[in-house]
């Protein structure tokens, strides 16, 4: 049973456009939700997080966007670069009583490629 | 640079052997995570640790098992190994800063079972 959901493989987005990806959840006991970018023979790299209790959060050109009653997050980059050109992860994390957090629940992810 | 190092970076084994992986975290984080990178399922969380505690399990096989050290570093024992076990594994730390939740990857250990 797959708790996070990324049901685009791969996005093809020009260079200055807006790059969109999109995750899903089925789990409503997730209390943050992050997104990582991976390059080839690397590890993922913290991009940006939202908390449960907000439905947007902004870092320079990634926003983050939660609609929590449909269980859907998605990951705004404006304006992209071909630097972004890479795979994107959704996951997920439950914060446990007494701190710390659960193993990251992640999606699939989604090939981001940035055309010229 | 996340400051999490894993040695080694390449292993190549035969099936039934057993290796070992080991992560140093980032300076600090308590939390060490331990994921499995296949091609057909993704990122599987394994096992977590915390200040040397088991904290919890995910989809970890009982032919493998983790500790951490009272300097911080894991390890992760592999044993029997067959060639699906064949993956990449990456640690990841946390526990820095609050909230708690941004773990930090290493750059993973490739490990061709044939």
């Amino acid at each position: 049973d797959q708790q996070v959901k990324q049901n685009s493989p791969s996005l093809s987005v020009q260079e200055g456009r807006i790059s969109i990806l999109n995750c899903d959840y089925t789990n409503s006991m997730f209390d943050y939700f992050l997104w990582y970018k991976k390059y080839p023979a690397e590890g993922p790299t913290f991009l940006i997080s939202i908390s449960s209790i907000k439905d947007k959060n902004e870092d320079g050109r990634f926003t983050v966007f939660l609609n929590k009653s449909a269980k859907h997050l998605s990951l705004h980059i404006v304006p992209s670069q071909p630097g972004d050109s890479a795979v994107y992860f959704c996951a997920a994390s439950r914060i446990k009583s007494g701190g710390g957090a659960d193993g990251l629940t992640f999606g699939k992810g989604t090939h981001l490629i940035i055309q010229p | 640079d996340s400051g999490v190092t894993q040695t080694p970076k390449h292993l190549i084994t035969a099936t039934g052997q057993r290796v070992t992986l080991r992560c140093s975290p980032r300076s600090g984080d308590l939390s060490v995570y331990w994921y499995q990178q296949s091609l057909d399922q993704g990122l599987q969380f394994l096992i977590q640790y915390y200040n040397g505690e088991e904290r919890a399990k995910g989809n970890i096989l009982e032919r493998f098992s983790a500790q951490q050290f009272p300097d911080l570093h894991s390890e992760l024992n592999l044993s029997s190994l067959e060639l699906g076990d064949s993956a990449l594994y990456f640690c990841a730390s946390s526990g820095r800063q609050e909230p708690r939740t941004e773990a930090f990857f290493g750059q993973g250990t490739r490990l061709t079972v044939v």
